[in-house]
């Protein structure tokens, strides 16, 4: 049972480029969430799928879109990669159920460096 | 604006002693409250959560205490473990969208 997986796991990107952060999971969740972890600022919501074919944006959006491809996949997409943008990037499902209510299961994070 | 902090950015403990996580939030609306933990090079998983209509709630080593009127949590392990050892996150859900305020985290070291 894979959970959630990110791809890629590492990546180097120069100003100005541009690159998709991928995100599948297999627990048939509703929900998706990206965030992104700096020092010291714990994790900040960057946009977030309720369900299939809906996002909004969460509170730090600027720079980045996203694509609910199906219920399986979020997609982060940055246009133009900015060294404002060097973070450590996690992907998050959320299981609702009587007893384990907004458990959100996360990836193992894509770790970015904006040169 | 910090909805939700942790002024303890680290903390350590010998092991076999208690270890007190605190967390404190500003949001009375906030209705569910949870721990994560995570180790390094890994994503957060998921520890204990609480209800905002409860005060406490324990699984084991782990118990966390909510404060209210104070608007405030703890998490205490004990006995605490050197696997243990990780960074703890504090977070507090905003209305029914699932969407969750993270605190800054305490990095925990429990020591042999």
């Amino acid at each position: 049972n894979a959970g959630v997986t990110q791809t890629p796991k590492f990546q180097v990107l120069k100003t100005g480029q541009s690159m998709t952060l991928q995100c599948a999971q297999d627990m048939n969740h509703n929900s998706m969430y990206w965030y992104r972890q700096d020092p010291g600022m714990g994790l900040r919501l960057i946009y977030y799928s309720a369900s299939e074919g809906t996002t909004d944006k969460g509170e730090v959006p600027n720079g980045y879109n996203v694509s609910r491809l199906n219920k399986r996949e979020f997609s982060l997409r940055l246009e133009s990669a900015a060294p404002s943008q060097t973070s450590v990037y996690f992907c998050a499902s959320i299981f609702e159920g009587k007893v384990a209510k907004n458990i959100q299961y996360f990836g193992a994070g894509t770790r970015l460096s904006v040169l | 604006d910090q909805q939700v902090k942790q002024n303890s950015p680290s903390l350590s403990v010998q092991e076999g002693r208690i270890s007190i996580l605190n967390c404190d939030y500003t949001n009375s609306m906030f209705d569910y409250f949870l721990w994560y933990k995570k180790y390094p090079a890994e994503g957060p998983t998921f520890l204990i959560s609480i209800s905002s209509i409860k005060d406490k709630n324990e699984d084991g080593r782990f118990t966390v205490f909510l404060n209210k009127s104070a608007k405030h949590l703890s998490l205490h392990i004990v006995p605490s473990q050197p696997g243990d050892s990780a960074v703890y996150f504090c977070a507090a859900r905003s209305g029914n969208t699932g969407k969750l305020i993270f605190g800054q985290g305490t990095t925990l070291q429990v020591k042999p």
